[in-house]
């Protein structure tokens, strides 16, 4: 069993499109992450989030939205998608709390914007 | 400059070798996490450490609060071994930091 899904795993699609990544754990984790890892294999987190609340927003273009519909999925809708916005995208969980945090990994998406 | 800094970028050796990686870091944390990404993409958590030391097989990972600085050790590397190795930093919540990470070969 996967604990932690995304779909698709590969995405082409034209500038000026909108476009949704999918994720889902089933971990019973209660929180999850939204990364991007660009051409040079930088990661960043873009979003986080608890119980189906957003814990962490980092600056990224509003055009990204997380949506959480419940614990165990977070969705990432890009709209108006730009050239800059192709790379891989990573979904994780985790289970928060001050001890253990171990993160488990999606598989990743690959982005590519023509 | 990066919150998280990582050294060597780039690393080779044989097969057999002991390998360490290092990372730094200029913030307050609450834990450090060291990460595997293999050729094909996908992302392995290997340890989390807020203090002290933690072993899992051939991996070691070692934190020094005061220092600021992790290592993460590899004994008697094999050619499985040859990924990206990412430091993380947690800061308050949920905020992380990422190190560039190190690419790691290792020739048999």
């Amino acid at each position: 069993d996967t604990a932690v899904s995304q779909t698709p795993k590969y995405l082409v699609t034209q500038m000026g499109n909108d476009k949704s990544i999918k994720c889902e754990q089933n971990l019973g984790h209660d929180t999850m992450y939204w990364y991007k890892q660009d051409s040079k294999k930088f990661l960043k987190i873009m979003f986080s989030y608890n119980n189906k609340e957003l814990i962490i927003n980092e600056t990224v273009p509003n055009r990204f939205s997380p949506k959480s519909p419940d614990k165990a999925h977070l969705n990432l809708h890009i709209n108006s998608l730009e050239l800059g916005d192709s790379a891989v995208y990573f979904c994780a969980s985790s289970h928060y709390f001050s001890g253990e945090n171990i993160q488990y990994f999606g598989a990743g998406t690959r982005l590519s914007v023509l | 400059k990066n919150e998280v800094e990582q050294s060597p970028q780039n690393l080779t050796a044989q097969e057999g070798e002991f390998i360490t990686i290092n990372c730094s870091y200029s913030v307050g944390i609450s834990a450090l996490h060291w990460l595997q990404q293999h050729p094909g993409g996908g992302i392995v958590s290997l340890f989390m450490l807020s203090s002290g030391k933690k072993k899992h097989g051939r991996l070691i990972a070692t934190i020094n609060i005061q220092e600021k600085h992790s290592s993460l050790h590899i004994t008697a590397s094999h050619p499985r071994d040859s990924a990206v190795y990412i430091c993380a930093v947690r800061k308050d919540g949920n905020q992380f930091y990422f190190g560039t990470g190190t690419s790691l070969t290792v020739i048999p």
